[in-house]
């Protein structure tokens, strides 16, 4: 079993509608949690971290369950922009390794 | 906008050659990943700096790979020989502390023929 596991998709979403997906970490012990955005052929760029609490920015808002081991994605009022690979990252131990889960596509059509 | 610089861009190496590829992290980082991506899959980790010490090479194929951070702040990874399978996308990353965000370079593209 990968250590952060996510549904590969594409999630393909009309323009203005709300998609969400999850990802699964097998390390109880995992620390912090962050989502990524990646555009094709581009670099991961933080889109946001994922507190306890659960937080929002924008459109977006992130959730953390501990208890089941999963964090949570939803996005609101989908943009064409939006199009891109969602990277769930769990920070796993005390040195701070990053373990990257294999992203979810999402596509945006009009 | 402090960024992580990698070069080279693009490299392209026919097989049993070797080839470098280097990274300076954002000043004052002292956590600097190497990480490799295959098309369509997440970044999976090679080696893990804090400051000029390796905290996780447990990924890193060492029959080939080498990687080091000497002054604790520019690295330089480098596989001798290449192999095909080794076609991928080379992610430099780097950040302060442990629940900080990775702030990733914009990657080194190699292609192995």
């Amino acid at each position: 079993r990968k250590e952060v596991e996510q549904d590969p998709g594409p999630f393909n979403v009309p323009e203005g509608a709300t998609v969400a997906f999850n990802c699964t970490y097998s390390n109880s012990a995992s620390q912090s949690f962050f989502w990524y955005r990646q555009d094709c052929r581009k670099e991961p760029k933080l889109l946001m971290s994922v507190y306890s609490s659960g937080n929002e920015d924008g459109r977006f808002t992130a959730q953390l369950n501990r208890a089941s081991q999963y964090i949570s994605l939803l996005i609101r009022d989908s943009k064409l922009s939006d199009s891109a690979t969602y990277l769930c990252v769990v920070n796993r131990d005390s040195w701070g390794k990053l373990q990257f889960g294999a992203g979810t596509q999402v596509v945006v059509t009009p | 906008e402090a960024e992580v610089a990698q070069s080279p861009r693009y490299k392209i190496t026919e097989k049993s050659q070797a080839v470098a590829f280097w990274c300076d992290p954002i000043s004052g980082h002292a956590t600097l990943y190497w990480y490799r991506q295959i098309l369509g899959q997440g970044p999976e980790l090679l080696v893990q700096f804090q400051d000029e010490s390796v905290v996780d090479d447990s990924q890193l194929p060492k029959d080939r790979f080498s990687a080091e951070r000497l002054k604790g702040v520019d690295s330089t990874l480098k596989i001798q020989p290449a192999e095909l399978g080794d076609s991928a996308m080379y992610l430099c990353a780097s950040r302060t502390g442990m629940n900080t965000e990775a702030f990733f370079g914009q990657g080194t593209r190699l292609t192995v023929v």
